[in-house]
């Protein structure tokens, strides 16, 4: 069965430090892969997503950006961290087709100060 | 107009009663459309997901959907504490990514 990884599962950052997220996928191969973000009390905004390794699509233009290094590796990055960027994290993967399900890891808190 | 619009809540039902859940969209393009349940601290569970015009039982959970109308709803049977969480709408509208409404907090009373 698949299995997804997220890491860490908090962090408290101040503002203008780096930031690396990771998530990890096990028991599929070329998955789809995501990163929504969460804030408190609202709905789910995504963030990137990929289809496969190096390739990497932007919903939101602002000071993150997304990598694939390998193709059950997504990770999610920042040089300097804004208090905005406080929220849930949440990587998803999906088996792709047209009638894609999306399946969520455990999500990373961050707080930022 | 928002694109995926759900009541946030709560909804206070009591334990064994029927927790109706609506959620109203935008896009007529929309394909598939998923509920997504989420307990406060966690990430979003799937629990259901329907393509087609009608109904779809999964236990106690049944989705029904009306793309005429553009709506999805979610109805819980035999409603438990345990089923006390958010609940997300989520639709495929083909741009890849899901796009979710805010959710409905749902309240079992024991």
């Amino acid at each position: 069965s698949q299995t997804i990884h997220q890491w860490p599962a908090t962090l408290v950052q101040p503002v203008g430090s780096p930031l690396s997220l990771e998530c990890t996928v096990e028991g599929t191969s070329n998955p789809n892969l995501y990163w929504y973000r969460q804030a408190a009390g609202r709905g789910l905004q995504l963030l990137f997503y990929s289809v496969g390794i190096g390739q990497i699509s932007s919903e939101v233009p602002q000071n993150l950006s997304a990598s694939r290094p390998q193709d059950r590796q997504f990770i999610l990055s920042s040089k300097k961290l804004l208090l905005s960027d406080s929220g849930f994290y949440l990587c998803a993967w999906g088996s792709g087709g047209a009638e894609e399900t999306q399946y969520f890891g455990p999500g990373t808190r961050l707080l930022v100060l | 107009q928002k694109e995926v619009e759900q009541n946030s809540g709560p909804l206070s039902v009591p334990e064994g009663a029927i927790a109706s859940l609506n959620c109203t969209y935008s896009d007529r393009g929309s394909q598939s459309f998923f509920w997504y349940r989420q307990y406060s601290g966690k990430s979003p569970e799937l629990i259901m997901f329907i393509y087609s015009n009608g109904d779809k039982e999964d236990g106690r959970f049944t989705a029904q959907l009306n793309k005429a109308s553009q709506y999805v709803s979610l109805l819980i049977r035999d409603s438990q504490p345990s089923d006390s969480a958010t609940y997300l709408c989520a639709l495929d509208t083909g741009r890849r990514a899901l796009t979710f409404g805010s959710g409905t907090r749902l309240q079992v009373q024991p």
